[in-house]
C-alpha cells in the first residue's frame, strides 16, 4: 500500500502571505495526484488534479507541482476562505490520503 | 448537478454488521468508478474500498479487507457497502464518491457509523 506524508501538521500564515503544502508518497506515483480542501462540518472539496490541474471553479491563487514522489501544493496569497485542512491523494494504484495539513490564521 | 445521497448508518454493537448504500443522481451512474471513504471524528480521511464501472474490479484498505463487500446496482444507480464484524475503530463518517480518472471529483454528505457496546 503506497502512503502519503503531508508536511507540516500545522501551517500557521497571515492572511496575505503565501503557503506551502508538501506531499511526499512512499513510491512513485507519476501525477497521480489530487488535493482536497476541507472545512469543518463539510465534505472535502476536490482542488488539484493530476498533480497541477486546477478542478472546475477554484481560483488562480492555487497551483500545484510535482511528479514521482515529491508533490507541493502553493497558495500564493491566503484568503479568509482558505483556512482549511487540505489533503494530499494518490490514485495511482487505488487511493491512498495523506493525513492532512491544517492552515490556519498566524 | 452530481447528487450523492449515503444512508444506512447508526449505532451498532461490536462484531454485528451493517449496510450502507448510496443513491446516485444527475450524471450517468454506470460509467463510473465509485468508492468509500471514512473520516473518523476529529481524524483524517482514509480510503476504504472502490468499485470500477462493471463491477469486475475491487479494491479494499488492508484495515477492511476481508470485513466488508463493495458492490453496485448500475440499474438502481446505488452503491452499496456492507460491513461485517464491525469494530470501534470502524466509527466514522462514511462517504461516497465519484471517481473521475481516479480524483474524487464529487462526493456526498456522509453517513455516520458508530460502533458502541
Amino acid at each position: 500500500e503506497i502512503v502519503m506524508t503531508q508536511s507540516p501538521a500545522t501551517l500557521s500564515v497571515s492572511p496575505g502571505e503565501r503557503a506551502t503544502l508538501s506531499c511526499r508518497a512512499s513510491q512513485s506515483i507519476r501525477s497521480n495526484l489530487a488535493w482536497y480542501q476541507q472545512k469543518p462540518g463539510q465534505a472535502p472539496r476536490l482542488f488539484i488534479y493530476e498533480a497541477s490541474t486546477r478542478a472546475t471553479g477554484i481560483p488562480a491563487r492555487f497551483s500545484g507541482s510535482g511528479s514521482g514522489t515529491e508533490f507541493t501544493l502553493t497558495i500564493s496569497s491566503l484568503q479568509s476562505e482558505d483556512f482549511a485542512v487540505y489533503y494530499c491523494q494518490q490514485y495511482n494504484n487505488w487511493q491512498t490520503f495523506g493525513q492532512g495539513t491544517k492552515v490556519e490564521v498566524k | 448537478e452530481v447528487q450523492l445521497v449515503e444512508s444506512g448508518g447508526g449505532l451498532v454493537q461490536p462484531g454485528r454488521s451493517l449496510r450502507l448504500s448510496c443513491a446516485a443522481a444527475g450524471f450517468t451512474f454506470s460509467d463510473y468508478t465509485m468508492y468509500w471513504v471514512r473520516q473518523a471524528p476529529g481524524k483524517g480521511l482514509e480510503w476504504v474500498s472502490g468499485i470500477t464501472w462493471n463491477s469486475a474490479d475491487k479494491g479494499y484498505s488492508e484495515s477492511v479487507r476481508g470485513r466488508v463487500t463493495i458492490s453496485r446496482d448500475n440499474a438502481e444507480n446505488r452503491l452499496y457497502l456492507e460491513m461485517n464484524s464491525l469494530r470501534v475503530e470502524d466509527t466514522a463518517l462514511y462517504y461516497c464518491a465519484k471517481a473521475g480518472a481516479g480524483f474524487l471529483d464529487s462526493w456526498g454528505q456522509g453517513t455516520l457509523v458508530t460502533v458502541s457496546s
